[in-house]
C-alpha cells in the first residue's frame, strides 16, 4: 500500500503571501490530520478532517485553514504568511477518526517564508 | 494543556548498548505510540500501545505502557548505526474529540 503522499516537498515563500498544501492519505484511511513542527515547539496539532468534515482543531490562527475532499485527499492553506510560519507541514492519516489509535505520517512540506 | 516530558534531550551511546527513553504525562491516556523521524522525513510509527501495562515488540524495540496510564517506555536493544534519529512519544487521552499529543523528542547518536 502507498504511503502518505504530500506535495510539495518544498516551499519559500515571501510574507504576506499564501500557501496552500496538500496530502493524499493511505488508501482506505478517512481521517487526515494536519501538524505544525518547528525546532522549538516540536509537533503541534493544527487539525483533523474525516469525511469531509472538521473534527479538532489546535490552537492556531484563523490563517490556518483546511479542507477535505471525497476522496479523502486532503488541503491545507496558510494566508497572509508570516516569518514565524516557517516549519515542516505534516500530514498524518488514520482508519478511523479519533480516538485514532495510530497515525501515519508523510515526508512533509517544508515551507521557508522570507 | 496537557505535556509530555520526555528527557534527556539528547542521548549518546556506543553501537552495540542497549538504551531506553521513557515519557511521561501529566494525564492519563489511552493510547501511547512510539515513533522514529530521521532528517527530511516524516516521523515513522515504531510501537502502537492500547492497554495499560501492555508489552509490545517490534525487533529490536521494545515498549510499555505504563499501569497508571500516564507513563511508556521505549528500549532498543543491541544499538546499531542506522538507529540514529528523533524518537518521540505520543499520547492519546480519551474521548472521540481529543487529540495525539507529541513530546518534544530524544534525539539518539551512535557512535561505531
Amino acid at each position: 500500500k502507498a504511503g502518505v503522499t504530500q506535495t510539495p516537498r518544498y516551499l519559500i515563500k515571501t510574507r504576506g503571501q499564501q500557501v496552500t498544501l496538500s496530502c493524499s492519505p493511505i488508501s482506505g484511511h478517512r481521517s487526515v490530520s494536519w501538524y505544525q513542527q518547528t525546532p522549538g515547539q516540536g509537533l503541534q496539532f493544527l487539525f483533523e478532517y474525516f469525511s469531509e468534515t472538521q473534527r479538532n482543531k489546535g490552537n492556531f490562527p484563523g490563517r490556518f485553514s483546511g479542507r477535505q475532499f471525497s476522496n479523502s485527499r486532503s488541503e491545507m492553506n496558510v494566508s497572509t504568511l508570516e516569518l514565524g510560519d516557517s516549519a515542516l507541514y505534516l500530514c498524518a492519516s488514520s482508519p478511523k477518526a479519533g480516538p485514532w489509535g495510530a497515525q501515519y505520517f508523510g515526508p512533509g512540506t517544508r515551507l521557508l517564508v522570507l | 494543556g496537557q505535556q509530555l516530558n520526555q528527557s534527556p534531550q539528547s542521548m549518546f551511546i556506543q553501537e552495540g548498548e542497549d538504551v531506553s527513553m521513557n515519557c511521561t504525562s501529566s494525564s492519563i491516556f489511552n493510547t501511547w505510540l512510539w515513533y522514529k523521524q530521521e532528517p527530511g522525513e516524516g516521523p515513522v510509527l515504531l510501537i502502537a500501545l492500547y492497554k495499560a501495562g501492555e508489552l509490545t515488540s517490534n525487533g529490536r524495540l521494545t515498549a510499555q505502557f505504563g499501569i497508571t496510564r500516564k507513563d511508556s517506555f521505549l528500549n532498543i536493544s543491541a544499538s546499531i548505526p542506522s538507529d540514529v534519529g528523533i524518537y518521540f512519544c505520543a499520547g492519546q487521552e480519551t474521548g472521540a474529540n481529543s487529540k495525539l499529543t507529541f513530546g518534544k523528542g530524544i534525539t539518539l547518536s551512535v557512535r561505531p
